[in-house]
């Protein structure tokens, strides 16, 4: 089992270059979520999504696009990257939103120059 | 929207001390969760609370949801190096969606 799966791992952009970042998961989850995470300010909420074809905003979603067409897969999308979009992403995934918690992947490390 | 606050942002503790990390929602919550972040490391799930009132124990970690259910409360005991992390409560509302605090920083003096 591999949990939740983000790639790549590590990335840099230029300023106004677009990019996906990927999330999968294997654990048949309907519930998925995109945070970022700067010093001193936790996980701030980008999107989330309830099931596959259902997508919202959460706390910072300026800037970022989501599709979830399968329940498995959960892409987030850089439009036009930013320097202040600079941060650590992270994708995490729940069965029914709260009673087990989130599974979070490793993160993505993402810097726009 | 819901706001999530916590405090400290940081605590450093003796080893074998206790310490307590709060956590405040400006709204009532469905159920809280607590994670934990070792650094350089991707949070975990540790416990979610869901009644008023309720604690919850594992080890040498307690964890209070307020009568309310608008605070929560983290109290580890005896304090050991392989509790170094960032622990982050996290508030679900009624529209599924998960926010975090700030999280406190636990260093420990061995």
């Amino acid at each position: 089992n591999a949990g939740v799966t983000q790639t790549p791992k590590f990335q840099v952009l230029k300023t106004g270059q677009s990019m996906t970042l990927q999330c999968a998961q294997d654990m048949n989850h309907e519930y998925m979520s995109w945070y970022r995470q700067d010093p001193g300010m936790g996980l701030r909420l980008i999107h989330y999504s309830v099931g596959a074809g259902i997508t919202d905003q959460g706390e910072v979603p300026n800037g970022y696009n989501v599709s979830r067409s399968t329940t498995e897969d959960f892409p987030l999308r850089l439009l036009s990257a930013a320097p202040s979009q600079t941060s650590v992403y992270f994708c995490a995934s729940s069965r029914n939103g709260g009673d087990y918690g989130y599974t979070f992947g490793s993160g993505t490390r993402l810097t726009v120059v | 929207g819901q706001q999530v606050m916590q405090i400290p942002q940081y605590q450093h503790v003796q080893e074998g001390e206790d310490f307590t990390t709060y956590c405040n929602s400006s709204t009532t919550l469905s159920n809280i969760q607590w994670y934990k972040q070792r650094p350089g490391g991707h949070p975990v799930f540790l416990i979610q609370l869901v009644k008023s009132g309720e604690v919850k124990k594992q080890k040498r970690l307690t964890f209070q949801f307020g009568e309310a259910k608008k605070n929560s409360s983290l109290h580890i005991t005896a304090t050991q190096t392989t509790d170094v992390g960032t622990y982050f409560c996290a508030g679900l509302s009624g529209d599924y969606k998960l926010s975090f605090g700030a999280g406190t920083t636990v260093t420990v003096r061995a």
